[in-house]
């Protein structure tokens, strides 16, 4: 029973392309967020939906947007993708917006050729 | 704005050896504070947090407001402690979105 799920864990693609990746947690929480560690292990909030309430990191370009159907999944749309965006993203979920304590899925890792 | 400074990347140690990672903050609030930890091939998870003031594998963390730090000590290293460990700190309000500092790699020598 895997709280946090995210997939596919493993995405090469091209340069140009337009992805997604899904996230989803079966763990009731109201709050889930994606994070981007880059390739010196640096984790750095890109956004966090809260009961239909998006809140965005403004260095995030608008090639990236999340949609939420539902509390219980949020996913990440990538436009145009470009080397930079090579990564490993997190998503996460929280109790409720200031619960603290994060529950991780097991990254996504994403190359850009 | 809430910022979270992890001065050390690597720390190397031996088995047996006391362990500090260190973890300043800045926030001008009341912060909520958290030690993240990541195995090899395993997600983040929670080690402890600041309010919760428990030992957790051994490790501990005490919340010094007048330096604004939150250092992870362990008297003694496993080698299971290898591992990367991030700082992390929730905020008030429209910030509480947990930032993370830039992680630290411990590695614990046989």
């Amino acid at each position: 029973d895997t709280a946090v799920s995210q997939t596919p864990k493993y995405l090469v693609t091209q340069m140009g392309n337009d992805k997604s990746i899904k996230c989803e947690q079966n763990l009731g929480h109201d709050t889930m967020y994606w994070y981007k560690q880059d390739s010196k292990k640096f984790l750095k909030i890109m956004f966090s939906y809260n009961n239909k309430e998006l809140i965005i990191n403004e260095t995030v370009p608008n090639r990236f947007s999340p949609k939420s159907p539902d509390k219980a999944h949020l996913n990440l749309h990538i436009n145009s993708l470009e080397l930079g965006d090579s990564a490993v993203y997190f998503c996460a979920s929280s109790q409720a917006a200031r619960a603290g304590e994060l529950f991780f899925g097991e990254g996504s890792r994403l190359t850009v050729l | 704005a809430q910022r979270v400074t992890q001065p050390e990347k690597l720390l190397s140690v031996f088995k047996g050896a006391p362990v500090e990672l260190k973890c300043n903050y800045s926030y001008s609030g009341s912060p909520e504070l958290f030690w993240y930890v990541q195995y090899s091939r395993q997600r983040l998870q929670l080690l402890l947090r600041h309010i919760s003031r428990e030992s957790i594998k051994g490790f501990t963390a005490d919340l010094n407001k007048g330096e604004t730090s939150f250092h992870l000590k362990k008297p003694f290293a496993q080698e299971e402690d290898s591992a990367m460990y991030y700082c992390a700190l929730s905020g008030q309000g429209g910030s509480y979105i947990p930032t993370f500092g830039r992680g630290t790699s411990l590695i614990v020598h046989p």
